[in-house]
């Protein structure tokens, strides 16, 4: 599809587990955001990347979250020694930027994480 | 103060009736304002932008007033179909991409 992918739909881990969790924009998208949503939340930022680079880290919430984004295109979200506060949906949305200025953002179905 | 402030609601209208949502932001050099919606179980979709003057696209307008730093969205004779969540979304100042969501207002739409 043409769509921004996320994998995986759901995942379900034990508490001090590592989890990773993939993005895959839309094609061309220059800008991609992570951000997550806890049961009946608003979005919280997480982090964003401009290409490969990420200009604003500051919404991560602790040094077990770590993200990357190689060739401009798939990103991961790495948690480390998950805790049950963790649990949430993981949202990825992707843009295209014109002029370093990014447009209507794209979300994608989400990862489901729940940490027993 | 959060950086985009919003009413949760939950409001309750009756179908055809008009229904105004008002959302704060307190970086006063944010550049950019939106309205997104959220349906429940569902990734947030854009709804509208919101642009200094004042924009209409249908039954819904949205307004920005810069000096109070606050957004609205008016949707008139609401329709079953608008009951959603409504997120207010601000982008950070010129050079930082960084979009905040509000945590939203949520609209139930009654027969």
């Amino acid at each position: 599809g043409a769509g921004v992918s996320q994998s995986p739909s759901n995942k379900v881990t034990e508490k001090g587990k590592d989890v990773e969790l993939r993005c895959d924009p839309i094609s061309g998208h220059t800008a991609l955001y992570w951000y997550r949503q806890s049961l009946g939340q608003g979005l919280e930022f997480l982090i964003y990347f401009q290409g490969n680079s990420a200009p604003d880290k500051s919404g991560l919430p602790s040094d077990r979250f770590s993200a990357e984004r190689t060739g401009g295109s798939v990103s991961t979200l790495t948690i480390q020694r998950t805790q049950q506060e963790d649990s949430a949906v993981y949202l990825c949305a992707s843009s295209f930027a014109l002029a370093g200025v990014a447009g209507e953002l794209f979300f994608g179905e989400g990862s489901r994480l729940t940490v027993l | 103060r959060k950086e985009v402030e919003q009413d949760p609601g939950p409001f309750n209208v009756p179908e055809g009736a008009t229904v105004a949502f008002n959302c704060t932001y307190s970086n006063s050099a944010s550049q950019s304002f939106f309205w997104y919606r959220q349906d429940c179980r569902k990734e947030p979709k854009l709804l509208m932008s919101v642009y200094s003057s004042g924009n209409e696209d249908g039954r819904f307008t949205a307004q920005l007033n810069r000096a109070s730093q606050y957004i609205s969205l008016l949707i008139r004779d609401s329709k079953l179909s608008d009951s959603a969540t409504y997120l207010c979304v601000v982008r950070g100042e010129f050079g930082n991409e960084k979009l905040t969501f509000g945590t939203g207002t949520r609209l139930t739409i009654i027969p």
